[in-house]
């Protein structure tokens, strides 16, 4: 049973780029969540898909925004990158209101230069 | 709005020890989860506990258990017989669960704790 699968690993982009993180769930999992861990910080909430839809949104401007598809997998797009974007972002998957875990992928590791 | 507060670094300990992270909390919710994830060098954050707000005996996960003291806002991570493979970043966080609309589905996570395990 494969856990959350997340690509690429690693990405280098130039400020004002734009880039695509892509998140597929545990298997049977159909609400996703990203969150941004910026280095030597915990993980930040960004928001959380369930039905295709944008359910939940942290305190992140409009530059962040994202995509469900049917088959659950998700993705996160940002806009216009700023050099503090620079991060490790992280998707997790859920059953929905499932309170006691959620299932986190390995990450994308995106520098902005 | 929850906070969760790490005041810990950086924690070592010997092998076989036992090892104690702290972590307090701070909400105005009713109902809340708290939990504990494990993130090696490789970034993947691993589940090890939870504790609901409305249990009344502390979480135990084989060697992890979590000692929940409610009226002091706190959650520490209590790991038994240390091994090297727990050296890594330990992170409390918590949810809140009354509140089914807008705070439900999200974690919110302290600074970690980094564990290192020396022979």
């Amino acid at each position: 049973d494969a856990g959350v699968t997340q690509s690429p690993t690693h990405l280098i982009k130039t400020r004002g780029q734009q880039v695509t993180l892509r998140c597929s769930p545990k298997s049977g999992h159909d609400t996703v969540s990203w969150y941004q861990q910026a280095l030597g910080q915990g993980p930040q909430f960004i928001f959380q898909y369930y039905e295709e839809e944008e359910r939940q949104r942290g305190n992140f401007p409009d530059r962040f925004s994202g995509h469900q598809y049917p088959n659950y997998s998700s993705e996160l797009n940002v806009n216009a990158l700023l050099l503090g974007d620079s991060a490790l972002y992280l998707c997790a998957s859920s059953l929905p209101n499932s309170y006691e875990k959620l299932f986190f992928g390995s990450g994308t590791q995106l520098s902005v230069l | 709005a929850q906070k969760i507060t790490q005041t810990q670094p950086g924690m070592f300990v010997q092998e076989k020890e036992a090892v104690t992270l702290d972590c307090t909390y701070d909400t105005s919710d009713p109902s809340y989860g708290l939990f504990w994830y494990k993130q090696p060098s490789s970034g993947e954050m691993i589940f090890l506990i939870y504790q609901g707000s409305y249990d009344q005996q502390n979480a135990t996960e084989g060697r992890y258990s979590l000692n929940f003291q409610k009226a002091r806002k706190s959650a520490n991570l209590v790991i038994s017989a240390s091994q090297l493979g727990d050296s890594a970043m330990y992170f409390c966080a918590m949810r809140a669960l009354a509140d089914r609309g807008s705070t439900l589905g999200r974690l919110y996570f302290g600074r970690g704790t980094q564990l290192t395990v020396w022979p």
